[in-house]
């Protein structure tokens, strides 16, 4: 079973509008990590936030984590057709094994 | 610094048979993971090796094993075949336990069973 669940499934949105998309998970974790896949590059590692840090950025990219309600958001500024991708978040509940989510299918027009 | 390397990319097999995928990691990263993806399952964790040792295991049938060897290079098997075994095999390097550390995925095995 997923330990992790993404929200929205699918997003559509156009060329420099902003993304958010939520991770909810079940069990505390220690820490969680955001991935996207695409066709053209696989599966690539975008964040890692641990369980004690509120906030991280990276480039366009910013993560919030709130452990007393267990969840987890993505935000994607000022999108580009190449960030059409699916987004996973990843936790780490048992024994530091990776979960992943469902993911949310992220679509970007230009 | 060389990726992530899986052989084959893509393999067709019949139910019954046996089959091993091949996973090269970064030099330098001792921990591999693999993973099954599937339209209907998602990613799912198999098993992560490290140092040679398996570390965890998913909640997968005994049918899948795995093993790394001393230079961090790592294996997996999939005994009789069966059509639900048909998915994208993804494996991870990283420098620790997978939930610690960034994972650097491969391209991925795509298996077919017939």
């Amino acid at each position: 079973s997923q330990q992790g669940e993404e929200d929205p499934q699918a997003l559509s949105i156009q060329e420099g509008e902003n993304a958010t998309m939520n991770c909810s998970y079940k069990t505390s974790i220690n820490n969680l990590q955001w991935y996207r896949q695409n066709s053209g590059r696989g599966l690539v590692h975008l964040i890692l936030i641990r369980s004690n840090e509120r906030e991280k950025h990276s480039g366009r990219l910013r993560v919030t984590l709130d452990t007393s309600k267990k969840s987890s958001s993505l935000l994607i500024t000022a999108s580009r057709a190449a960030d059409t991708a699916s987004y996973f978040c990843a936790t780490d509940a048992i024994d530091y094994k990776l979960s992943f989510g469902a993911g949310t299918t992220v679509t970007v027009r230009a | 610094k060389a990726g992530v390397t899986q052989t084959p990319r893509y393999l067709i097999k019949t139910r019954g048979q046996q089959v091993t995928l091949s996973c090269s990691p970064i030099s330098g990263h001792r921990s591999v993971s693999w993973y099954q993806q599937t339209p209907g399952q998602g990613l799912q964790f198999l098993f992560e090796y490290f140092s040679e040792t398996q570390r965890n295991k998913g909640n997968f049938p005994g049918r899948f094993s795995g093993r790394q060897f001393s230079n961090s290079r790592s294996e997996m098997n999939v005994s009789t075949l069966e059509l639900g075994d048909s998915a994208l095999y993804l494996c991870a390097s990283s420098l620790g336990t997978s939930g610690r550390f960034e994972q650097y995925f491969g391209p991925g095995t795509r298996l077919t069973v017939t």
